[in-house]
């Protein structure tokens, strides 16, 4: 199975600040990566496919990037409705799997 | 736009089966493959397995091998996710979620069931 290691674990930054979160796996999954939000009481939420596309509707202060094993996710300007727990996923393989979560909160 | 509709939170006691059902609505039922997700409470997401609409295929992860079944029904555009010998470490909500185009990344999710396993 692919492992997949997500840092930080938490995070406390301002509005308006650049935020990145990390996701790395255990081997290359070619640019197969998923990045969700979720805020609290919800579902997650489709941002990012294929390491760096846009899911339609998502604003564009969101961003990935990344190749091979290392991959990240960039939010330009955190806003206060982007307090929420990130997660990514490969599809590289089955089964599927998730990084552990990096919670991202307002300083 | 899509929709995914889950049955309600469930009780059970260790050794039972639970049901959760997702309905779908707003797009062509039969092609796009759904998967089964859940989340232990504070925890991260766990993917239990994808099923095929169209003719019923599935896979599983090894770990609800044996355990869990996914079914569908074409005619109300549901599918089913059973998992059996429940324990306390299933209490967990449990998500339908709609694979993509690309069908291994999920595009749309289900508000969750809540499923409780106590004594």
């Amino acid at each position: 199975d692919i492992q997949m290691t997500q840092s930080p674990s938490s995070l406390s930054a301002s509005v308006g600040d650049r935020v990145t979160i990390t996701c790395r796996a255990s081997q290359g999954i070619s640019n197969s990566l998923a990045w969700y939000q979720q805020k609290p009481g919800q579902a997650p939420k489709l941002l990012l496919y294929a390491a760096s596309r846009l899911e339609s509707g998502v604003p564009s202060r969101f961003s990935g990037s990344g190749s091979g094993t290392d991959y990240t996710l960039s939010i330009s300007s955190l806003q206060p409705e982007d307090i929420a727990t990130y997660y990514c996923q490969h599809y590289y393989s089955t089964p599927l799997t998730f990084g552990g979560g990096t919670k991202v909160e307002i300083k | 736009q899509v929709h995914l509709v889950q049955s309600g939170a469930e009780v059970k006691k260790p050794g039972a089966s639970v049901k959760v059902s997702c309905q779908a609505s707003g797009y062509t039922f039969n092609s796009y493959y759904m998967h089964w997700v859940r989340q232990a409470p504070g925890q991260g997401l766990e993917w239990m397995g994808i099923i095929n609409p169209s003719g019923g295929s599935t896979t599983y992860a090894q770990k609800f091998q044996g355990r869990v079944t996914m079914t569908r029904d074409t005619s109300t555009s549901t599918v089913y996710m059973e998992l059996s010998s429940l324990r306390s470490e299933d209490t967990a909500v449990y998500y339908c979620a709609k694979g993509s185009i690309s069908i291994y990344y999920m595009d749309v999710w289900g508000k969750g069931t809540t499923v409780t396993v106590s004594s």
